[in-house]
Formats: structure tokens, C-alpha cells, sequence
């Protein structure tokens, strides 16, 4: 079965700091998709960013990117010139593209305080 | 991207009684989902509901419990029946846009359920 650990139950970080959140993650399959997704206390689930497991190159959204270790199962989300609002509870997540495509299976989450 | 109503937000519901929640997508989508986040957790797949055929069940959820219905492409229900303390979490539904060369997983806002 698939499984995606999040050993930093807590980060924080200076604002206009740079933060690295790990995930690691367990899968016989070698075709699927990586997600970061975001849940601040309104807690909606805000999608951050995607990483295809067949691409080598690293996804970027703006401040956000991700260092995808496909060998290693590791896939560490950075966050660059920190703001306020980034400070939430991080969720890294991962899905098959075959048969269970759209069927998430999430770590424990990353809760991110961010500091003035 | 996918927007997604979910209704009610929040509810508070004695112990036996019945709640059904409420999601609408403002597009068509094959596939929807129904996860649960009990306080403090991660999220958990509870079911995947396609238009025209019945809910498929994660292991540890069952239709008795959870009924769903789905009765076309931007629309479904999910009820938590005879609910107890231990069914109070917040319940999400998820949609996957995009197909498979571009696959994106979207969330509703979320109900807050709370069982006395």
C-alpha cells in the first residue's frame, strides 16, 4: 500500500526566510503523481503544487518548488522569501495515474508558523 | 481549476441523527471524493463516487454507514448516519480535473461536523 511520511510535525521560519518541508513516501509504481497542498485554519485545502513522477525536472509555483527524488521516494517542498501567510498546516500527498487516479493518500501534515 | 460548494459549512448534530452534505462542482467531472480529517489528523479517503454506478469504500467505511449518492456529473451527497461522538471531524469532498496527462485535484471548503 501506498504511504507518504511527514517527519516535521512543526516547522517555523523567519519572515523573507527560506523553509524546506520533507516528505518521503512508499510505492511499487513507478507512474504517479506528488502534491503539496495547504490548510490554513479556514481549512480549505489549497493546492500548492504538482510534481508528475515521470518528469526529472523540478516543479515551481512562484515562491513555491520541490526537490523530487524519485530514486530516494523524497519529495521536499522549498518555500522561498517566506510570507505571513504562509503560516498553515502543509499536506504532502501522493495519487497513482492508473486504475486509482484522483484517490489521495496524504501524510500527516507540516504545521508552519512563520515569525515577523 | 474546479470550483466546489460544499453546504452545510458547519453543523452540530445530537448523537443518532442523520447529516447529509452537500457538494456541487461548476463543471462536469467523472470522478468525485469524499474524505474525513478527525481533529487533529490527517485526511482519509472515505469513498469515490462515480455518476452511474454505485460508491466504491475504502477499508474501514461502509455504505450503511456513509451512503452516497451521485446523480450526475457536478453533483453529491454524502450522509453520516447514526452519528456518535467519534464521527466528528471535518468531512471534504475532492474532484479531479484535467484527465490524465494533466491531472489536478481540487477541494471544497469542508463541513465541520460536531456530535454531542
Amino acid at each position: 500500500a501506498q504511504t507518504v511520511t511527514q517527519s516535521q510535525p512543526e516547522m517555523s521560519v523567519q519572515e523573507a526566510e527560506t523553509v524546506t518541508l520533507s516528505c518521503t513516501y512508499d510505492t511499487s509504481e513507478s507512474d504517479y503523481y506528488l502534491f503539496w497542498y495547504k490548510q490554513p485554519p479556514s481549512r480549505q485545502m489549497i493546492l500548492v503544487i504538482r510534481q508528475e513522477a515521470y518528469k526529472q525536472q523540478n516543479a515551481t509555483e512562484n515562491r513555491f518548488s520541490v526537490n523530487f527524488q524519485k530514486a530516494a521516494k523524497s519529495f521536499s517542498l522549498k518555500i522561498s522569501d517566506s510570507q505571513l501567510g504562509d503560516a498553515a498546516m502543509y499536506f504532502c500527498a501522493y495519487t497513482d495515474r492508473g486504475s486509482t487516479l484522483g484517490r489521495l493518500y496524504f501524510g500527516r501534515g507540516t504545521q508552519l508558523t512563520v515569525w515577523p | 481549476s474546479a470550483v466546489i460548494s460544499q453546504k452545510p459549512s458547519r453543523d452540530i448534530c445530537q448523537r443518532g441523527t442523520s447529516l447529509t452534505i452537500q457538494c456541487q462542482v461548476d463543471s462536469q467531472v467523472t470522478m468525485m471524493f469524499w474524505y474525513r480529517q478527525q481533529p487533529g489528523q490527517s485526511l482519509t479517503l472515505i469513498a469515490t463516487a462515480n455518476q452511474g454506478s454505485e460508491a466504491t469504500y475504502e477499508s474501514g467505511f461502509v455504505i450503511d454507514k456513509f451512503p452516497i449518492s451521485r446523480p450526475n456529473l457536478t453533483f453529491s451527497t454524502l450522509t453520516v448516519s447514526n452519528m456518535s461522538p467519534e464521527d466528528s471531524s471535518i468531512y471534504l469532498c475532492s474532484v479531479a480535473t484535467g484527465g490524465l496527462t494533466n491531472e489536478k485535484l481540487f477541494f471544497g471548503s469542508g463541513t465541520q461536523l460536531s456530535v454531542l
